[in-house]
This record gives structure tokens, C-alpha cells and sequence, in this order.
């Protein structure tokens, strides 16, 4: 069982806006543990989309934005594109696991 | 840039051990700033953490596999290992191997398909 859960999927029309939650706990997010996000094309490795939060990696498009509050985090992705068409998983760590890793249970984008 | 790549079989019978190895290039195993990890994808599923190890040789492993799993760090080599016990078709997944920030999030490698069949 995922420590932190995301919707299954997210869709929009082309240029507009969505959003991506990740729902954690106490004992993840929201004991201070940073939220990193990828991006994964299937057939390919995730790829690093935002980091410790709400850092954008050189390369990545300023329309992907991240936020965290409490024990959540949320992505954003503006201006939707059709090769967003992807899934999404965030990332932090678990006191409770022993500090191990974590990942979302992972959204699918669909670009109407 | 750094580079990382999985080597392995790619087919392990049942209730051996699978074992595959990370090959980095352009960093060392041996930098501070980073520690190494391995995650595995099952086909259509989600990421799974499955440990880490620092350049010390300090390791921590995901709970639900700690029994079955060692990860290895060879400095001379610049490559880190995962060991995987006793294994099933339940770990039939592609395997990545990761270079971990400071700050906790990874860089990839291309990632290993690992099936377990008779």
C-alpha cells in the first residue's frame, strides 16, 4: 500500500490547466520531508520534473509548477500540451518506514 | 552528466536470486553529495523503493523486502549491486538504478527488465 495516493487521472483540453494532488501523512509530507515529482513517458525512465518542492530542474518548462502545504503537495501544469500526455508520480520519505522512499500512486495526464 | 546503467539476466527462475548491477560514469560512487538507490516498476504498475546505500556502506531497505534484499557499493568498480533473494514471479518488474541528491530525489537510470518464469 502507497504511502501517499494520487488521483488515477487528470484530463484536459489543450492550453487549459490541471492540477495533480498527492495526499500523504504526518509521518511523510507533513513531518517535513521534501516532495520531488516526475514525469514518466511509458516505456521510459521517470524523469525529474520538480524538486524539493517547488524547484524546477534546468530544462523543464516553466509551465509545470509545484506546490506543498500540511501533508499535501500539489503539480501544476499550465498551457496543457499534448506531449504532456504522461504519467505523474510524486516522491518524499516515511518516518514510519524508516525513512524509507516513497512514491505517489501515480496519475495519468490525458491531453484532450 | 552522470550516466547509470543496469546490467543483469534478464530471466531469474523462481526462489533464486536475481542480481544486477549499476554502472555509473561521469560521478563517483565515492561523492559525498549523493547516495545510490534501486526502485523497480512492475508492467503497469507503480514505483517501489527498494533501498539505498551511502558511500560509507550504510544502507536502509524498504521494510516489506528488507528480509530477501542486499544492496553493495564497489568503489574500484564505480558500480553498486542489488541482491534479491528467494524470488517470485510477484518481482517480475523493470529494475532502476539512482543517483539521490541531498535532498532526496533521483536521477535515473534507463532501467532493467527483470522476469522471473520457470
Amino acid at each position: 500500500q502507497s504511502a501517499l495516493t494520487q488521483p488515477p487521472s487528470v484530463s484536459g483540453a489543450a492550453g487549459q490547466r490541471v492540477t495533480i494532488s498527492c495526499t500523504g501523512s504526518s509521518s511523510n509530507i507533513g513531518a517535513g520531508y521534501d516532495v520531488h515529482w516526475y514525469q514518466q513517458v511509458p516505456g521510459t525512465a521517470p524523469k525529474l520534473l520538480i524538486y524539493g518542492n517547488n524547484n524546477r530542474p534546468s530544462g523543464v518548462p516553466d509551465r509545470f509548477s509545484g506546490s506543498k502545504s500540511g501533508t499535501s503537495a500539489s503539480l501544476a501544469i499550465t498551457g496543457l500540451q499534448a506531449e504532456d500526455e504522461a504519467d505523474y508520480y510524486c516522491q518524499s520519505y516515511d518516518s514510519s518506514l524508516s525513512g524509507s522512499g516513497v512514491f505517489g500512486t501515480g496519475t495519468k495526464v490525458t491531453v484532450l | 552528466q552522470v550516466q547509470l546503467q543496469e546490467s543483469g539476466p534478464g530471466l531469474v527462475k523462481p526462489s533464486q536470486t536475481l542480481s544486477l548491477t549499476c554502472t555509473v560514469s561521469g560521478d563517483s560512487v565515492s561523492s559525498t553529495s549523493y547516495y545510490w538507490s534501486w526502485i523497480r516498476q512492475p508492467a503497469g504498475k507503480g514505483l517501489e523503493w527498494i533501498g539505498r546505500i551511502f558511500p560509507s556502506g550504510s544502507t536502509n531497505y524498504n521494510p516489506s523486502l528488507k528480509s530477501r534484499v542486499t544492496i553493495s557499493i564497489d568503489t574500484s568498480k564505480n558500480q553498486f549491486s542489488l541482491k534479491m533473494m528467494s524470488v517470485t514471479a510477484a518481482d517480475t518488474a523493470v529494475y532502476y538504478c539512482a543517483r539521490v541528491h541531498s535532498s532526496g530525489y533521483f536521477h535515473w537510470g534507463q532501467g532493467t527488465l527483470v522476469t522471473v518464469s520457470s
